[in-house]
């Protein structure tokens, strides 16, 4: 069955360009995640959505950073103005239940390789 | 606050023999644990989740691990290691929705 898929797999940008990271999460699944992991560290929470609502944003870590879920679907990751320190794998991440659902396990797409210039 | 430690960075093991990652967690309430595992250019695969209703937990491709809540501790161990184990290994404290990692452990299979 289909997974969770990102587009694109890899990106290369310049310093100050904005970008755009898609995230398809598997159909019907109600919470959707962003996690940003630098190299050879661990996943870091972003963003959180529950069909189109998000209901925290307390890990983005600048006002650039900006996550839209509009139809409760799709989701998209955009960068505005990216600097080096933005260089990062983008993980979105997709589960069945709402908040609060213990024991819920999150699917992982394979992630966007974000490299600033 | 939740928190989650894993206490080697790398391990290396020979092919065949036991493996064991550590993994120390801090929770203020009843934690939600898991291991996932992440081979080079794939996504995040869970390997097993701790549920409450038993302290041993078994997952997929023979690991297992178990949950002590008077060490806090939720180590994973495989009887015996495969090549194919040779990869990055992070443990998770769920807290509410929001996935906590540790900064991951990579394993290293030996010949």
């Amino acid at each position: 069955g289909a997974g969770v898929s990102q587009s694109p797999r890899y990106k290369v940008a310049k310093r100050g360009q904005d970008v755009a990271l898609r995230c398809d999460p598997i159909s019907g699944h109600v919470s959707l995640f962003w996690y940003q992991q630098a190299l050879g560290q661990g996943p870091e929470f972003l963003t959180y959505f529950q069909n189109e609502a998000q209901l925290d944003k307390s890990g983005l870590p600048s006002d650039r950073f900006f996550a839209e879920r509009p139809e409760g679907s799709v989701s998209t990751l955009k960068i505005q103005r990216t600097q080096q320190e933005d260089s990062a794998v983008y993980l979105c991440a997709s589960s069945t239940r709402p908040s609060g659902g213990l024991y819920n396990e999150q699917f992982f797409g394979p992630g966007t390789r974000l490299t600033v210039l | 606050a939740q928190s989650v430690t894993q206490l080697d960075s790398h391990v290396s093991v020979s092919e065949g023999t036991p493996v064991l990652l550590r993994c120390n967690y801090s929770s203020s309430y009843s934690p939600s644990l898991f291991w996932y595992v992440q081979h080079p250019n794939k996504g995040l695969q869970l390997l097993l989740k701790y549920t409450s209703a038993a302290t041993l937990v078994k997952g997929i491709n023979g690991f297992e691990a178990e949950f002590k809540k008077s060490e806090t501790s939720f180590h994973l161990t495989k009887p015996s290691a495969h090549m194919s184990d040779a990869a990055e290994y992070f443990c998770v404290v769920s807290v509410d929705y929001k996935y906590i990692f540790g900064t991951g452990t990579r394993l290293k299979v030996l010949a």
